[in-house]
């Protein structure tokens, strides 16, 4: 069973750049969601997609988003990166069917200049 | 609006000893909680959870213990293993694991030889 992937592990942007970020889904799992972990702090949830369609949002500006594919990978687009955009990205993957915990992947390094 | 808190930012225990982790929450709503374990360069890893309708959880040597008069959660950890180091993070769902996760700010457990 493969777990949560996601790519590329480091990235460096430039303030007002635009940076999209790439999830695949444990085998089985139909909903991904993404979240942001800023230094010294917990995960943010950032939104949340179960079947191609976002189901639930946290307190992010419109200049995130994201996409999620029929085979239930995901990717998530920043636009006008700021530096306080600077953190790591997690994805995460569940099935509604189990009613479960999220697994995790290792997470995308962003650091913006 | 920090709705999930973990007062202590780190925690150092002796191989064998108990640990006992805190977390508390505000918003009245949340029907389920987890433990997730973060080393470093990963992804957290799901431990423990435990429904509203309970207020014990046990799973080996991890144990989860939920007061929602209080709106405090702890996780117990027996006997504590050198491997057990690394940032523990508590979590809190409305609707179950697989919705939206609220993240405390974790608590880093270092286990002494």
């Amino acid at each position: 069973e493969t777990g949560v992937t996601q790519s590329p592990t480091h990235l460096i942007k430039t303030r007002g750049q635009q940076v999209t970020l790439r999830c695949s889904s444990q085998s089985g799992h139909n909903t991904v969601s993404w979240y942001q972990q800023a230094l010294g702090q917990g995960p943010q949830f950032i939104f949340q997609y179960y079947r191609e369609e976002e189901n639930g949002r946290g307190n992010f500006p419109p200049r995130f988003s994201g996409l999620q594919f029929p085979n239930y990978s995901s990717e998530l687009n920043v636009n006008a990166l700021e530096l306080d955009d600077s953190a790591l990205y997690l994805c995460a993957s569940s099935s509604r069917r189990a009613y479960n915990e999220q697994f995790f992947g290792p997470g995308t390094r962003l650091t913006v200049l | 609006d920090q709705q999930v808190k973990q007062n202590s930012p780190s925690l150092s225990v002796q191989e064998g000893r108990i640990s006992i982790l805190n977390c508390d929450y505000t918003n009245s709503m949340f029907d389920y909680f987890l433990w997730y374990k973060k080393y470093p360069a990963e992804g957290p890893t799901f431990l423990i959870s435990i429904s509203s309708i309970k207020d014990k959880n046990e799973d080996g040597r991890f144990t989860v213990f939920l007061n929602k008069s209080a709106k405090h959660l702890s996780l117990h950890i027996v006997p504590s293993q050198p491997g057990d180091s690394a940032v523990y993070f508590c979590a809190a769902s409305v609707g179950g694991g697989d919705y939206k996760l609220s993240f405390g700010a974790g608590t880093t457990v270092t286990v002494r030889a």
